[in-house]
């Protein structure tokens, strides 16, 4: 099965800095990636699919890029509220796997 | 407006079973594939099963082939996931999900909770 990997599996970070998560693939998934947010005791959020789609109504500080086996999101001006863990899913084929998630904190 | 109202979580002993059953509404549920996803306490989300639109295709994680089952009643908008042999390792919240494209989670439930323990 691929396997996917994300760093840094949490990072610090102050509200207005740009930060960018990485999500590496064991081997290439095209463009089939797809990013969620999730907040402690809910389910996780669609913010990007498609490597690069922005979902409905997710803000455009978010943006996600790459193909093949590496791709990033990055969160340009962080906000308060994209405190969070942050995880990369391989779609389209099963089994589709997350990435273990990096847990954005305050600074 | 979207909703995906999960049931079925409870205690179970290991070796047992329990069924999950996830109620869709606002939105026309034959035309999606759906998908299971659980999350172990404390842990990262892990894909478990997912199934066309059609019923016709059903996959799952090599954990759980041959003890769980995927499948769905178009015409009662709902989606099921039957659990048996369970283990200790099973214990989670298990979500229900829509797919958007290609596997895109867009939607999903509140999720339940399945515990396994003697």
């Amino acid at each position: 099965d691929i396997q996917m990997t994300q760093s840094p599996s949490s990072l610090a970070a102050s509200v207005g800095d740009r930060v960018t998560i990485s999500c590496r693939a064991s081997q290439n998934i095209g463009s089939y990636l797809t990013w969620y947010q999730q907040k402690p005791g809910k389910a996780p959020k669609l913010l990007i699919y498609a490597a690069s789609t922005l979902a409905s109504g997710v803000p455009s500080r978010f943006s996600g890029s790459g193909s093949g086996t590496d791709f990033a999101l990055t969160i340009t001006s962080l906000q308060p509220e994209d405190f969070a863990v942050y995880y990369c899913q391989r779609s389209f084929d099963a089994p589709q796997t997350f990435g273990q998630g990096t847990k954005v904190e305050i600074k | 407006e979207v909703q995906l109202v999960e049931s079925g979580g409870g205690l179970v002993q290991p070796g047992g079973s329990l069924r999950l059953s996830c109620a869709a509404s606002g939105f026309t549920f034959s035309h999606y594939w759906m998908t299971w996803v659980r999350q172990a306490p404390g842990k990262g989300p892990e894909w478990v099963a997912n199934i066309k639109h059609d019923g016709t295709d059903t996959y799952y994680v090599d954990s759980v082939r041959g003890r769980f089952t995927i499948s769905r009643a178009n015409a009662e908008n709902s989606l099921f996931l039957e659990m048996s042999s369970l283990r200790v390792e099973d214990t989670a919240v298990y979500y229900c999900a829509r797919d958007l494209i290609h596997g895109a989670l867009q939607y999903w439930g509140q999720g339940t909770l399945v515990t396994v323990s003697s």
